[in-house]
């Protein structure tokens, strides 16, 4: 059963960048989709977009496109997202998530929080 | 954008069960998925593919999906099922994931 293990919270400026990891083991990293899902306090979730290891394939939201960026790093079976231009409206809690299409997402890091603040 | 309808909030008692709908359009023709969230805690699956159950996800988990209308059925609710759960869909039109906004289901 894979396991993602996410990077501790941050506390960031206003326009600066963060960039938060997750690292999977017990299980096959590159062929499935890694998706990245965000939830501001007290709001819903989001889905910031996903990314294909094995093939580098990204898939981006439309209202985020521009200032985020996923990569990885299989040979220490780690995704990464970074944000720039950050904003207060990005406080959030970041979770990666394994996406496996119609089964779902099925297994979740425990989420990153990230704070902008001044 | 593809957009999926929740109520803000569901209420049953005990043993009773829970219904928690999303609503999109044409919703039948895709594949639903249901999240359950404790509070501090990230989400877990608790129905993919409309009705399946991942392993370990009780019985009292099961789903529907039909013309505008997607329904999570939680029978026998424990006083543990008490939680935010979202549905989520993948739309191909424009190739994004999307999530309902959420439910609270309270156990009273």
């Amino acid at each position: 059963q894979v396991q993602l293990v996410q990077s501790g919270a941050e506390v960031k400026k206003p326009g600066s960048s963060v960039k938060v990891s997750c690292k999977a083991s017990g299980g096959t990293f590159s062929s499935y989709t890694l998706s990245w899902v965000r939830q501001a306090p007290g709001q819903g979730l989001e889905w910031m977009g996903g990314i294909i290891p094995v093939f580098g394939t990204t898939n981006y939201a439309q209202r985020l496109r521009g200032r985020v960026t996923f990569t990885t790093d299989e040979s220490t079976s780690t995704a990464y997202v970074e944000l720039s231009s950050l904003r207060s409206e990005d406080t959030a809690v970041y979770y990666c998530a394994r996406d496996r299409g119609a089964r779902g997402l099925t297994a979740w890091g425990r989420g990153t929080l990230v704070i902008v603040s001044s | 954008s593809y957009v999926l309808a929740q109520p803000p909030s569901v209420s049953v008692a005990p043993g009773q069960t829970a219904r928690i709908t999303c609503g999109g359009n044409n919703i039948g023709s895709n594949s639903v998925h249901w999240y359950q969230q404790k509070p501090g805690q990230a989400p877990v699956l608790v129905v993919y593919d409309d009705r399946d159950r991942p392993s370990g996800i009780p019985e009292r988990f099961s789903g529907s999906n039909s013309g505008n209308t997607a329904t999570l059925i939680i029978s026998g609710v424990e006083a543990g099922d008490e939680a935010d759960y979202y549905c989520q869909v993948w739309d191909s039109s424009s190739d994004q994931l999307v999530f309902g906004g959420g439910t609270k289901l309270t156990v009273l």
